[in-house]
């Protein structure tokens, strides 16, 4: 069964630092491109990142400045999203998505998680 | 303001056809393949169409997907109350090396 699953989401106050989780399963992992979207209460999506299917690239929304990173191991199927200098404005429910097709970049997310709620206050 | 341009709602009643607009740039939709999302109410996203038109296995052909030149076109025909959802579309932008998506289209079945 196809699947992803985040994990660590929570309550953080501004400034402060949380790193969240996305568990793949059912499929082989590392020949897909990789993407963080969040979605604020009541907003639209707005995608976060991306990852290669090997890490070698990665690519960020310019709003996050810098403070997100995104990483990837391959070997325990888990996509991770690192996020430093949180402000109020990162409150979303942040999702990972698998990209559709093999070697392609923004061409469609075919699997999304259920979502990791975040909120910065 | 979403860097591609939908219409925030359409409405249309059951049985009926409705599409949804997507308008972009040449540095997005104009070069890119263009996907589409339905959204029910406290659920994730579900990809609807991709490759500008093509439909994942289980999507049903009441839902289509065009583009042309700069602009998407997501049809939604034989509507049922089922449909009501929020729909994103959505590609890769060439200028600012990142994923865009509209800012969401409400669809209300009267």
């Amino acid at each position: 069964q196809l699947q992803l699953v985040e994990s660590g989401g929570g309550v953080v106050q501004p400034g402060r630092s949380l790193r969240l989780s996305c568990a793949a399963s059912g499929f082989i992992f590392s020949n897909y491109v990789m993407h963080w979207v969040r979605q604020a209460p009541g907003k639209g999506l707005e995608w976060v990142a991306l990852i290669s299917y090997d890490g070698s690239n990665k690519y960020y929304a310019d709003s996050l400045q810098g403070r997100f990173t995104i990483s990837r191991d391959n070997s325990k199927t888990t996509v991770h999203l690192q996020m430093n200098s949180l402000r109020v404005e990162d409150t979303a429910l942040y999702f990972c998505a698998r990209e559709a097709k093999v070697g392609t970049t923004g061409d469609g997310f075919d699997i999304w998680g259920q979502g990791t709620r975040v909120t910065v206050s | 303001q979403s860097v591609l341009t939908q219409p925030p709602s359409v409405s249309a009643a059951p049985g009926q056809k409705v599409t949804i607009s997507c308008s972009g740039t040449s540095s997005n939709i104009g070069n890119n393949f263009v996907s589409w999302y339905q959204q029910l109410p406290g659920t994730a996203p579900k990809l609807l169409i991709y490759d500008n038109s093509k439909r994942p296995s289980g999507i049903p052909d009441r839902f289509s997907g065009s583009k042309s030149g700069t602009s998407a076109t997501l049809g939604v025909t034989g509507l049922q109350t089922g449909d009501e959802a929020d729909y994103y579309c959505g590609t890769w932008d060439n200028s600012l090396s990142a994923v865009v998506f509209g800012g969401g289209t409400k669809l209300t079945v009267l």
